[in-house]
């Protein structure tokens, strides 16, 4: 089983700075088959990115997903208010990481 | 419109049952990969179960042998039965729907399980 190391645990930033999130996975991951999720609370999570760097629908163009193999980044170019939330990865159809909360500093 | 609607949560003592459903619209879910996903009070998201759409059953290791994912095609239906609850399995559990072999697009609103004495 590919167990996903999500870093740092919290990042605390301001309204307009730039956040990177990361996830490292134990053995390779197939490009395609890595997501990225965003948690607000008493909310069901959205799918913000699939396929690794592929917007879903509706989501802004400040988020942006990047990576490979083991490493993988979610980046938030200029945070806005409605960005504050957890944010997790996930192999498709399988495990998550433990997730990254963004905090206003 | 594309939605998921789960039901059934509440509180259950220890060792026993619970059939959680979700009833889906706006798409077919014999069509789709749908999944449960549970989050513990205060903690992250953890796959629980999937269906294929070509019927294949797959499970967590924490819940393999106890929970039973269906489906009821003529009800667009998805059901968790979950047999020898334990403490550990209070969770909010989501339903989630995948084209395939692909990300959870579209989730439900959640159903509360609380297992407790």
């Amino acid at each position: 089983e590919i167990v996903l190391t999500q870093s740092p645990g919290t990042l605390s930033l301001s309204p307009g700075e730039r956040a990177t999130l990361s996830c490292r996975a134990s053995q390779s991951v197939s490009s395609s088959y890595l997501a990225w999720y965003q948690q607000k609370p008493g909310q069901a999570p959205r799918l913000l990115i699939y396929g690794a760097s592929s917007r879903a629908t509706g989501i802004p163009d400040r988020f942006s997903g990047s990576g490979s193999g083991t490493d993988f980044t979610l980046t938030i170019s200029r945070l806005e208010p409605e960005d504050f939330a957890v944010y997790y990865c996930q192999q498709y159809g399988s495990s998550f990481g433990g997730g990254t909360k963004v905090e206003i500093k | 419109e594309v939605q998921l609607v789960e039901s059934g949560g509440g509180l259950v003592q220890p060792g026993g049952s619970l059939r959680l459903s979700c009833a889906a619209s706006g798409f077919t879910v014999s069509s789709n990969y749908m999944s449960w996903v549970r989050q513990a009070p205060g903690k992250g998201l953890e796959w629980v179960s999937v269906i294929y759409s070509g019927g294949s059953t797959y499970y967590a290791d924490s819940v393999k042998g106890r929970f039973t994912i269906s489906r009821d095609n003529s009800k667009n239906t998805l059901y968790l039965q979950m047999n020898s609850l334990r403490a550990e399995d209070t969770a909010v559990y989501y339903c989630a729907s995948s084209s395939g072999p692909d990300a959870f697009d579209i989730w439900g609103q959640g159903t509360m399980v609380t297992v407790s004495s």
